[in-house]
């Protein structure tokens, strides 16, 4: 079954860019999604068809995705930003989910 | 604006079977897909399967085959999931969640969750 592998945790400075990564057999040519989630909340859709920001999500969230790899970038990280991302594609009709990751901004 | 509006907390014994509801408001129902997704504590999110409001149509994961039933009452604008043979790796929040994308002829690599109901925890323990 198709796999998406995130890295457990990535932290940044406030200010700072954070870039988590998603990796998966011809990523590339799927789109990926991104979704944030702060303890006891639903996720929320930060970027979705690659690099699209929906309506309500600041500038500083983008994305990419080539290769193996899509990438979701934080310009400027805020304390607020501080969550679980989730990134997302579907796969022989069927939707998939990374495991994770925990942006610490310290 | 949008709103998926979930039943409450559901405390069920291994075997049993459990049926959380979903209504939706502020938008037409019938336009857009509805997905079922749960995280059990500590875990990753894990797609349950879809349903198309307007034809009833449904789609399941690979893994519930054969346990989880989806519907819908479009005269009440709400989906249902139904789980059965309840067993520990159950216990999880489940969440309904509204397809971004306009339209259910078909679906596939460009949908993505939009809005997302506000969760349902489900807990088997005997």
């Amino acid at each position: 079954s198709y796999e998406l592998t995130q890295p457990p945790s990535v932290s940044v400075s406030p200010g700072q860019t954070a870039s988590i990564t998603c990796s998966g057999d011809t990523l590339g040519s799927k789109y990926a999604c991104w979704y944030q989630q702060k303890p006891g909340q639903s996720p929320v859709v930060v970027i979705y068809q690659d690099t699209k920001r929906p309506a309500g999500i600041p500038e500083r969230f983008s994305g990419s995705n080539s290769g193996n790899t899509a990438t979701l970038t934080i310009s400027g990280t805020q304390a607020m930003d501080e969550a679980d991302y989730y990134c997302q594609a579907w796969d022989s009709s069927t939707v998939v989910f990374g495991g994770g990751t925990k942006l610490t901004v310290l | 604006q949008v709103q998926l509006v979930q039943s409450g907390a559901e405390v069920k014994k291994p075997g049993a079977s459990v049926k959380v509801s979903c209504k939706a408001s502020g938008y037409t129902f019938s336009n857009y897909y509805i997905h079922w997704v749960r995280q059990a504590p500590g875990q990753r999110l894990e797609w349950m399967g879809i349903i198309n409001p307007s034809g009833g149509s449904t789609t399941y994961a690979q893994k519930l085959q054969g346990r989880v039933t989806m519907t819908r009452d479009t005269s009440a604008s709400t989906v249902y999931v139904e789980l059965s043979s309840l067993r520990s790796e159950d216990s999880a929040v489940y969440y309904c969640a509204k397809d971004g994308v306009l339209g259910v002829n078909d679906y596939g690599d460009q949908n993505y969750f939009a809005a997302w109901g506000q969760g349902t925890l489900v807990t088997v323990s005997s």
